[in-house]
């Protein structure tokens, strides 16, 4: 069965240091990969997807994530954090199986101090 | 923007009344989901549909029933709401290939 698994609950980073939320998956054939951020009070806005071909993939809000398939990662980063980017972070990963489902990470919440 | 619509945004009801929570999308996406999540944690999916009348429970067993009679229109039926259904709801679609587009949520309170 498909998994992915967010091994960190909560990441500061001071505003303008480079940022890393970590990813890593367990899949079956070939990953689709998604990151996802979720503002408070609000539902999930897309940020980018690894599908095929370039390891390192640029999103949306200047975030970008790097598809490591030798140690099964996909983590998203930014060169320079900002203080809006604090918000909860999921990773997902869809399941090629019979249920075609996207599975969630359990989500990593951002803080970027100031 | 994704074009898929929760409505209400928030919901306070009273315990033992029937609510039915909207879910519509623009995008022709036979794929919907319904995730149920407290403030801040993980998602949990509840239920979900492969296109018109098609209907499955998800990993999270839900007292909450789903229709699927239009691609569009997914929407969410509580029978006798309860304190314990006070979450939010997200709905959710998505093309064969690609990621998933969410809706702004439904934030649900039971009295």
């Amino acid at each position: 069965a498909q998994s992915v698994a967010q091994p960190e609950d909560q990441v500061n980073v001071a505003e303008g240091n480079p940022l890393t939320v970590k990813c890593t998956y367990s899949v079956s054939g070939n990953p689709y990969l998604f990151w996802y951020v979720q503002y408070p009070n609000r539902g999930l806005q897309f940020l980018l997807k690894y599908i095929t071909g370039d390891n390192l993939v640029k999103g949306s809000y200047g975030f970008e994530a790097e598809f490591n398939k030798s140690q099964t990662s996909f983590h998203l980063k930014k060169p320079s954090a900002l203080v809006s980017d604090s918000a909860l972070y999921f990773c997902a990963v869809r399941d090629l199986g019979r249920d075609d489902k996207i599975i969630f990470g359990k989500g990593t919440r951002l803080h970027i101090l100031p | 923007e994704a074009d898929i619509y929760q409505t209400p945004r928030y919901l306070v009801i009273g315990t033992g009344k029937k609510i039915t929570l909207e879910c519509s999308q623009t995008m022709g996406h036979d794929k919907m989901y319904w995730y149920q999540q407290d403030p801040g944690m993980e998602l949990h999916l509840i239920h979900y549909s492969y296109g018109v009348n098609s209907t499955e429970k998800g990993d999270l067993s839900s007292e909450s029933t789903v229709s699927r009679i239009r691609t569009e229109h997914f929407p969410l039926t509580l029978e006798s709401a309860r304190p314990s259904h006070t979450s939010q709801y997200l709905c959710a679609s998505r093309p064969d290939r690609g990621g998933a587009f969410f809706g702004q949520g439904t934030r649900l309170t039971v009295v």
